[in-house]
């Protein structure tokens, strides 16, 4: 069975760091495509960042681009968010998101369950 | 910037036949993308590429549209589907955008 699951979520003052985990099991994770999607408490998602397989690409929101690094462990089915410079409006759920592309279009198929993370200020 | 535009909310009954919509800012083709979120749940998938199902997905709920607009069908209202709806577009693989989503809730 598919499955991602979150770590590393917890409670950060403003300007601080955190990293984020999620270890992926059930699936070939070395060929997939991974993301990070992130919702604020009571607000709607808002995608954060994505890797390629083998990361190659790379891509940020404008909103976190500079401060968030995404990258990935093939070896240990690992992918990784290292948050710096965070910020109140950082505060949400975040989830590890797999994505497939076909014929011009890229969907999120499988998710986990998110961990939170809330910054003080 | 793609933006994607949502009503906020929608009222129905069981049995109904309801209308969810997405306006994309821009011509999108159909690189649109639906899912449901119940609360206290991750998103789940529904319909992939404006139009086609997601394995495993009832077949009461349908997705239309291409270019700006799009809308996901459900037939026949069911008492576990009302949850909220976003879309979400990957027309850009420099910024996936979601609409700000639908809540879906009982008349």
């Amino acid at each position: 069975e598919m499955q991602l699951v979150e770590s590393g979520g917890g409670l950060v003052k403003s300007g601080g760091s955190l990293r984020l985990s999620c270890a992926a099991s059930g699936f070939t994770f070395t060929i997939s495509n991974m993301n990070w999607v992130r919702q604020a408490p009571g607000k709607g998602l808002e995608w954060v960042s994505s890797i390629s397989s083998s990361s190659t690409f790379i891509y940020y929101a404008d909103s976190v681009k500079g401060r968030f690094t995404i990258s990935r462990d093939n070896a240990k089915n690992l992918l990784h968010l290292q948050m710096n410079t965070l910020r109140a409006e950082d505060t949400a759920l975040y989830f590890c998101a797999r994505s497939y592309c076909t014929s011009g279009n890229c969907y999120f198929d499988d998710w986990g369950q998110g961990t939170l993370v809330t910054v003080s200020s | 910037d793609i933006q994607m535009t949502q009503s906020p909310s929608l009222s129905a009954s069981v049995g109904d036949r309801v209308n969810i919509t997405c306006r994309a800012s821009q011509s999108i083709s159909t690189s649109l993308n639906w899912y449901q979120q119940i609360p206290g749940r991750a998103p789940k998938l529904l319909i992939y590429s404006a139009s086609t199902l997601q394995s495993g997905v009832p077949s009461r709920f349908s997705g239309t549209g291409s270019g700006t607009d799009f809308t996901l069908t459900i037939s026949s209202l069911q008492p576990e589907d009302f949850a909220t709806y976003y879309c979400q577009q990957s027309y850009t693989t420099l910024g996936y955008t979601f609409g700000q989503g639908t809540k879906l809730d009982i008349k």
